[in-house]
């Protein structure tokens, strides 16, 4: 079975601070990705990456950015937290970007 | 670019068989994949059709035809936990990586 890891299930942090959001999979995955959750809105992707130290630009990458140091790694940073970025954050693995596996999720709220 | 359509809700009791239908508008796509999420947690992959025809895995079946943009998942002998919302996805060919998602389908079982 396929297993992503979050490093969090809940998380609270106030406005301005740096924000480290962690997504370990187990399944030697190329791609992985980054969305936000939020009711009425669906899914939408943040950010992507289909290799080590690459990283691609999804449909909201504004106030986010990635690291992928290593294939079984995916971090998502919030440089400066803002209360528009309270949501559900969802990591995926993919084989093939059209067939996702998720982790649990984690819900961050921004005060 | 490209939408997709699918019902915002079903109901039906226990036992009974649901079809979630799946209309999409695009160009080109390299298959239709099916989510499962249940309130509160992460989307779960159910299923992928990469060529026309049927899937089945266990009580669910997914079906796909490209010359109809339609797809659709079944799920048979409805059960109480298959209350959830159901989401079907799809990448284009001029989008790699980006997964797109239908709004999702809000499947109530009752007793």
């Amino acid at each position: 079975d396929v297993k992503v890891t979050q490093s969090s299930r809940y998380l609270v942090k106030r406005t301005g601070e740096k924000v480290f959001l962690e997504c370990v999979q187990d399944m030697d995955h190329e791609n992985m990705f980054w969305y936000r959750q939020d009711p009425g809105l669906g899914l939408r992707l943040i950010y992507f990456s289909y290799d080590v130290k690459m990283k691609e630009k999804g449909d909201i990458p504004e106030g986010y950015s990635v690291s992928r140091e290593k294939k079984e790694r995916f971090s998502l940073i919030l440089e400066s937290a803002s209360t528009n970025q309270t949501s559900m954050y969802l990591c995926a693995s993919a084989p093939a970007p059209d067939t996702q596996y998720f982790g649990p999720g984690t819900r961050l709220t921004v005060l | 670019g490209q939408s997709l359509e699918q019902p915002s809700e079903v109901t039906a009791v226990e036992g009974a068989i649901v079809q979630i239908n799946c209309t999409y508008q695009t160009s080109g796509f390299y298959g239709l994949s099916w989510y499962q999420q249940h309130d509160g947690g992460a989307p779960t992959f159910l299923s992928y059709n990469g060529l026309d025809g049927l899937e089945e895995t266990g009580r669910f079946s997914s079906f796909l035809s490209r010359s109809d943009s339609y797809g659709y998942l079944l799920l048979q002998e409805l059960q109480m936990k298959d209350s959830a919302s159901y989401f079907c996805a799809l990448m284009t060919t001029d989008s790699w990586g980006k997964l797109q998602f239908g709004a999702g389908t809000q499947v109530v079982v009752t007793p």
